[in-house]
């Protein structure tokens, strides 16, 4: 069975530039989430989807994050503009229930910003 | 705070040595999971253990729950050297959402 998969696995842009992040979960999986995780912490949950329907974003710093899950299958994480702070690994989960049980990550995508 | 407070931090022991890590938290939860991280495996679940469920193992694994005093443990046996990773404690609660601590990371020196 293949994994979540995640591209690209690195990006480095300067401050007010756009970045895009993409994910295709494992097939079958109707929950996605996007995590950010910054150096020397946890994992920290971004938005989640359940199939293309977002769940919950209350930790989506909307004025600058934005997420779409087209047709329920893979996603897309864009940030316009980046900050410095926003230097961290994307992770990209999925899993086969709502919530609440075991996910399934992607490798990442390792941001910086310069 | 929402999440789990993993101790110690750090962790630095021989090759088949035991290791153990510590998880408190303050909120209700439905489970605890645990994950690793490592930079060859990136992170993956390890085991979850359900709000009324004391113990469980899978194979070098075991890991307590004490709801009443809301902590949980985890116990590597026999420890090998690629045991050495970032370990996760995970609290699911009432919501669905999984909530991260900062993480224990062990080194286990060949």
């Amino acid at each position: 069975e293949a994994g979540v998969a995640q591209s690209p696995r690195y990006k480095i842009i300067e401050k007010r530039q756009s970045v895009a992040f993409w994910c295709n979960p494992i097939s079958g999986h109707a929950t996605l989430y996007w995590y950010q995780q910054i150096l020397g912490q946890g994992p920290k949950l971004l938005i989640q989807f359940q199939n293309n329907g977002v769940v919950d974003d209350s930790q989506l710093p909307k004025d600058r994050f934005s997420a779409e899950r087209l047709k329920g299958v893979d996603s897309t994480l864009k940030i316009q503009p980046a900050k410095l702070e926003d230097s961290a690994v994307y992770l990209c989960a999925s899993s086969s229930s709502r919530g609440g049980n075991e996910q399934f990550f992607g490798p990442g995508t390792r941001l910086t910003v310069l | 705070s929402q999440q789990g407070e993993e101790d110690p931090q750090a962790l630095s022991i021989q090759e088949g040595e035991n290791a153990t890590m510590n998880c408190s938290y303050k909120t209700s939860i439905n489970n605890l999971q645990w994950y690793r991280q490592n930079s060859g495996r990136g992170l993956v679940h390890l085991i979850l253990i359900r709000s009324n469920e004391r113990e469980k193992h899978s194979g070098r694994l075991r890991v307590t729950l004490d709801t009443s005093k809301k902590s949980s443990s985890l116990l590597i046996t026999a420890s090998r050297a690629a045991d050495t990773a970032s370990y996760f404690c995970v609290l699911n609660g009432n919501t669905g959402k999984l909530i991260f601590g900062q993480g224990t990371t062990l080194q286990v020196k060949p």
